[in-house]
């Protein structure tokens, strides 16, 4: 366990609808990642969170997504009009800056499927 | 902007034979990270490595890191079952990943 929760694991959805993710860290652990997993692939970065600030996005990511961290401790992702290229496995990682070893502590990930 | 290559992307082994994969960084890296993903599980952290021409060992995995600090290596010795997976690789700001080596083993 690594202690960073998703919630849910799953969600399916019809195209249109709306979906928010849930991503609980580890609680001493300041940054947040939000990364996006196909079949096949490496995480594909989403957006960066440092306490409650916003500090990274990706430029490919459609203006349909938007990601809070209102008090910089769990954070929401939100796909507003899910389209069926939006299925994959939405992953949540949380980290702790350090001067030689800042690794990621993934959680279990929420799988979309967009009907 | 930054690209993490990983080769090969599937390699399958005997069990007992040794493994290795590649990744290779289109910039110079400050660090890079090396991740492992179960089948159906998450991305779990394996190691960091920082310094040109690093080299660190986990009982059987070797991982090396070039002394341009733009590719990196990791070896596996007399693969177990266990270590059935895919290995990422990820850029020093953690938003770069490699797309992975998927590692069959058979028995």
């Amino acid at each position: 366990d690594t202690g960073v929760s998703q919630d849910p694991r799953h969600k399916i959805t019809k195209r249109g609808q709306n979906v928010t993710f849930r991503c609980d860290p580890i609680s001493e652990h300041n940054r947040l990642y939000w990364y996006r997993q196909t079949l096949g692939q490496g995480p594909e970065f989403l957006t960066y969170f440092q306490n409650e600030a916003q500090l990274e996005k990706s430029r490919l990511l459609s203006d349909r997504f938007s990601a809070e961290r209102p008090k910089g401790s769990f954070s929401t992702l939100e796909i507003q009009r899910t389209e069926q290229g939006d299925s994959a496995m939405y992953l949540c990682a949380s980290s702790f800056p350090g001067p030689t070893n800042e690794k990621l502590f993934f959680g279990s990930g929420t799988q979309l499927s967009v009907l | 902007g930054q690209q993490v290559m990983q080769i090969p992307q599937y390699q399958h082994v005997q069990e007992g034979e040794d493994f290795t994969t590649y990744c290779n960084s289109s910039t110079t890296l400050s660090n890079i990270q090396w991740y492992k993903q179960r089948p159906g599980g998450h991305p779990v952290f394996l190691i960091q490595l920082v310094k040109s021409g690093e080299v660190k060992k986990q009982k059987r995995l070797t991982f090396q890191f070039g002394e341009a600090k733009k590719n990196s290596s990791l070896h596996i010795t007399a693969t177990q079952t266990t270590d059935v997976g895919t290995y990422f690789c990820s850029g020093d700001d953690k938003i770069i990943f490699g797309k992975g080596t998927r590692l069959h083993i058979l028995p």
